[in-house]
């Protein structure tokens, strides 16, 4: 199956700086890449919609601001987490809808992120 | 608004018995997926059902689609330990796009022995 590869798988950081995390489909062209952010113990929720070359669309209530994506190529989304604060600290899922696969997404490995 | 609901939320199966988890979604949806996730991990592809009667099986899980019922199962057959992880069923949430999902809360499974 195809691969989609996220980094860091870790992060800590200090509140109030600003953190990438890349999200990337190793082996096939993604025109549509998905975030999703996980609380602990919780399920998952889709924050954005990243489109190749286009502005992201973000669902309600997910600012827009704090959250910036960038889908600058047909392999790579970034999802910059600006201002970090302690409530940001989750689970964050990228997946990847490719080119020529019907109905199968793709998940990445995840990121951590830590907030201190 | 999709909302997507599991049932039981825990789960807590003995070695060899069989069990059932049900995923209920409010709207309707064009395909349903289910998936496996380990502790600390990202989400594993085991299902997707494209169509209303759809079932399909890999070992000791199948998933079974119903569109008019809008429910779909998850059926343990003979449980193992190594079947001990949380299931998230997951409906397309519409539109143009196959990757906005909506996810159900999870069911933890735990197989002992």
């Amino acid at each position: 199956g195809a691969v989609v590869s996220q980094h860091p798988s870790r992060v800590i950081c200090k509140s109030g700086t600003s953190v990438k995390i890349e999200c990337r489909s190793l082996d096939f062209q993604a025109t549509t890449m998905f975030w999703y952010r996980q609380f602990p113990k919780q399920s998952l929720m889709l924050m954005a919609t990243s489109n190749e070359g286009s502005k992201a669309t973000y669902e309600q209530g997910v600012e827009k601001d704090k959250f910036l994506i960038n889908h600058a190529s047909l392999t790579l989304s970034t999802l910059t987490v600006t201002s970090a604060h302690p409530e940001d600290s989750s689970f964050y899922i990228c997946s990847a809808e490719g080119l020529g696969y019907t109905g199968e997404l793709f998940f990445g490995e995840g990121s951590r992120l830590t907030v201190l | 608004e999709l909302k997507v609901e599991q049932n039981p939320l825990f789960l807590s199966m003995q070695e060899g018995k069989n069990y059932t988890i049900y995923c209920n979604y409010s709207t309707t949806s064009d395909r349903l997926y289910w998936y496996r996730q380990d502790p600390g991990k990202s989400l594993e592809s085991l299902f997707v059902l494209l169509s209303n009667g759809a079932v399909k099986q890999e070992g000791r899980l199948m998933a079974s689609l119903d569109t008019k019922a809008r429910l779909s199962t998850l059926h343990i057959t003979a449980a193992v330990h190594d079947l001990s992880a949380t299931y998230f069923c997951a409906a397309l949430k519409g539109g143009t796009s196959y990757g906005k999902l909506t996810f159900g809360q999870g069911t933890i499974l735990t197989v002992h022995p």
